[in-house]
Order: C-alpha cells, then sequence, then structure tokens
C-alpha cells in the first residue's frame, strides 16, 4: 500500500472561492506530481516538483499554482474556484525521474464547484 | 506530443476467461511504457515499467509484452477473478524526466 494521501476525498464549493487539494507523502520521494482528469478522459499532468523549492507546469496548461516547502508536502490551490475546474486531481510521488520508474499515487480529490 | 491510445474502451467477462487489451503510443524515441490498475475508489496501482524492445513482465496471473519498434503493448489476463475489475492504465513517455502520457483506460468487468 503507497503512503500518499490526499484530502479531502470529495470537495463541492461555490465558485470565487479559495481551495486547498493536500496531498502528503511519507516515502521520502522527491519528485510529486499532480494530475487533472476530466470525465471520460485521460490523466494529464498539471504541475510536478523535484524536490524542495522546485515546480514546474505540466503539459495541460492550469489555473491552479502549487508550493514544495516541506519534502512530504505539495498543496494545490485554486485562489478562485471556477465551474471549469470541476474535475477529479491525483496527486502522486516517485524515487527517481518521472517515466523511469513508477509512481505512487493517492486516492485522488473529486473537485465540484457550483 | 504523444497520443497514447488504448483499446478497447470496455470489456465485460465472465470469470475464468483470459482476455487481453492493447495500448499504442508512438514508437519514435521511446523511453518507457507503465501499465496501471485503478480500482473504483482506490489509488492506481503500478503493475508494470517496461522499457525494452521484446520485454515481457508477468506479476500472477497477469503479463505484459513490449514492441517498441510498432509501438504497442499488450497486457494478458489469465482465467480473470472478479478482483481484476478495474480500469487499466497505460502511459508512455519519450525522455526520462519527461510526463507520463496516459491512455483513456480500459474498463474491465468481470462476473462471477
Amino acid at each position: 500500500e503507497a503512503d500518499i494521501y490526499q484530502t479531502p476525498r470529495y470537495l463541492v464549493i461555490g465558485t470565487g472561492k479559495k481551495i486547498t487539494l493536500e496531498c502528503s507523502q511519507t516515502m521520502g520521494h522527491d519528485k510529486m506530481y499532480w494530475y487533472q482528469q476530466d470525465p471520460g478522459m485521460e490523466l494529464h499532468l498539471i504541475h510536478y516538483s523535484y524536490g524542495v523549492n522546485s515546480t514546474e507546469k505540466g503539459d495541460l496548461s492550469s489555473e491552479s499554482t502549487v508550493s514544495r516547502i516541506r519534502t512530504e508536502h505539495f498543496p494545490l490551490t485554486l485562489e478562485s474556484a471556477r465551474p471549469s475546474h470541476t474535475s477529479q486531481y491525483l496527486c502522486a510521488s516517485s524515487d527517481r525521474l518521472q517515466g523511469s520508474t513508477e509512481a505512487f499515487f493517492g486516492q485522488g480529490t473529486r473537485l465540484t464547484v457550483v | 506530443i504523444l497520443n497514447v491510445e488504448q483499446s478497447p474502451q470496455s470489456l465485460h467477462v465472465q470469470e475464468g476467461d483470459s482476455t487481453n487489451f492493447t495500448c499504442s503510443f508512438p514508437s519514435s524515441n521511446f523511453y518507457a511504457l507503465h501499465w496501471y490498475r485503478w480500482e473504483t475508489a482506490k489509488s492506481p496501482e503500478a503493475l508494470f515499467v517496461m522499457t525494452l524492445n521484446g520485454d515481457e513482465k508477468k506479476k500472477g496471473r497477469i503479463s505484459a509484452t513490449l514492441n517498441t519498434k510498432e509501438g504497442y503493448s499488450y497486457l494478458y489476463i489469465k482465467g480473470s477473478q472478479p478482483e481484476d475489475s478495474a480500469t487499466y492504465l497505460c502511459a508512455s513517455c519519450n525522455q526520462a524526466g519527461t510526463a507520463l502520457i496516459f491512455g483513456k483506460g480500459t474498463t474491465l468487468s468481470v462476473s462471477s
């Protein structure tokens, strides 16, 4: 069982609210990722980090931001939620470069913006 | 940009049937191919990471093959069980450190 946790699992929130999706891992992995999955679609990488104070944007453009102040913690923030942000967000980590080794995933946060 | 295609989109089999799915990916600049199993209400879980042409990996009743020259991978499940019901995701990348590009997955349902 992977030691990577996401909270909340489900979130329904009103338009314009600021939200933070939490992701923590206890495996000591340097590399962490956020993926977004719209219904019936593929997982797309929106952010990644290769260590503390490192953050990069992924292939899919996102209005969200991330931070990496501690190795184990990689939160994702939306300053002003909109219905277009309704999606599932998955956090993952790995101990080596992306692609070269398996990724460990959290259970996801299903976000609905009304 | 990589485009990873999986087929079929969904599949329903009886307990004990053997089945297989296909993942196709661009063969140029290939680096690695991943298979994940994603059960409902759980996290995606890695099955295999494959890098070499002709590679074949096995975990219990599940096995996978890789053809990097023609750009496809097969996932086989022998003697399907209800607990095999899940969505199987394939993902490819063309360089270490670049994004994994995922397919939409194949959803398998096994009836007892």
